[in-house]
């Protein structure tokens, strides 16, 4: 149980336009989700906390124009990536709280999305 | 500030050998820590963690790891390495006292068990 899918896997993108990256809890419903971008010295940064049903909440840094993130259902968060950049380039990775989870509960993390912007 | 450190960016070990990972960390109060363990561009995966109680968890995988309250250290430790343990191992804490969800990550450090 706990599942969490990301799609797509990896994506490539031009500079300029935008991507779309989607995270879905499989069999349970996620009150709160959280965006992490990887950068290749192995660190995990979180981006936002995206809550069902009300805006997302960024980390000090992160461009929300930028970075647009929706949480419109329990089963579904979504991370668009504007007119990204070649800096933009990096691994994604969303978890997940299913609700009532407790503070000293685990996430549960999707499979990440590699995007590379050329 | 809080802080997690994983000094090592790379351990490596014999396939047999015990194996050991470290981890300190800086965070007000009595923090939640955890491991999590990254195969290549996967997500993470949870391997254990600590809430109270014995200082020695044991989680999935056969790991465990001991938490050590005077050092600020929660190691992550198997007596026997597999070469399927090498890996991208995270360390993570959250803070109790926040009444939030969120990770305070290590930098990770990068298991290679040599056959």
């Amino acid at each position: 149980g706990a599942v969490v899918s990301q799609h797509p896997s990896w994506v490539i993108c031009k500079s300029g336009t935008s991507v779309k990256i989607e995270c879905r809890s499989l069999d349970f419903q996620a009150t709160t989700m959280f965006w992490y971008r990887q950068f290749p010295k192995q660190s995990l940064m979180l981006m936002a906390t995206s809550n069902e049903g009300s805006k997302a909440t960024y980390e000090q840094g992160v461009e929300k124009d930028k970075f647009l993130i929706n949480h419109a259902s329990l089963t579904l968060s979504t991370l668009t990536v504007t007119s990204a950049h070649p800096e933009d380039s990096s691994f994604y990775i969303c978890s997940a709280r299913p609700p009532g989870a407790s503070y000293n509960s685990p996430l549960h993390f999707g499979n990440g999305t590699r995007l590379t912007v050329t | 500030a809080q802080s997690v450190a994983q000094p090592e960016d790379q351990v490596n070990v014999a396939e047999g050998n015990p194996l050991t990972v470290k981890c300190t960390y800086s965070v007000s109060g009595n923090p939640y820590l955890f491991w999590y363990v990254q195969y290549p561009n996967r997500g993470l995966q949870f391997l254990l963690k600590y809430i109270t109680g014995d200082n020695l968890v044991k989680g999935s995988y056969g790991f465990e790891a001991e938490f050590n309250k005077s050092q600020t250290s929660f190691h992550l430790k198997k007596p026997s390495a597999l070469v399927s343990d090498s890996a991208l191992y995270f360390c993570a804490v959250r803070d109790r006292a926040s009444g939030t969800y969120k990770y305070i990550f290590g930098t990770g450090t990068r298991l290679k068990v040599l056959a």
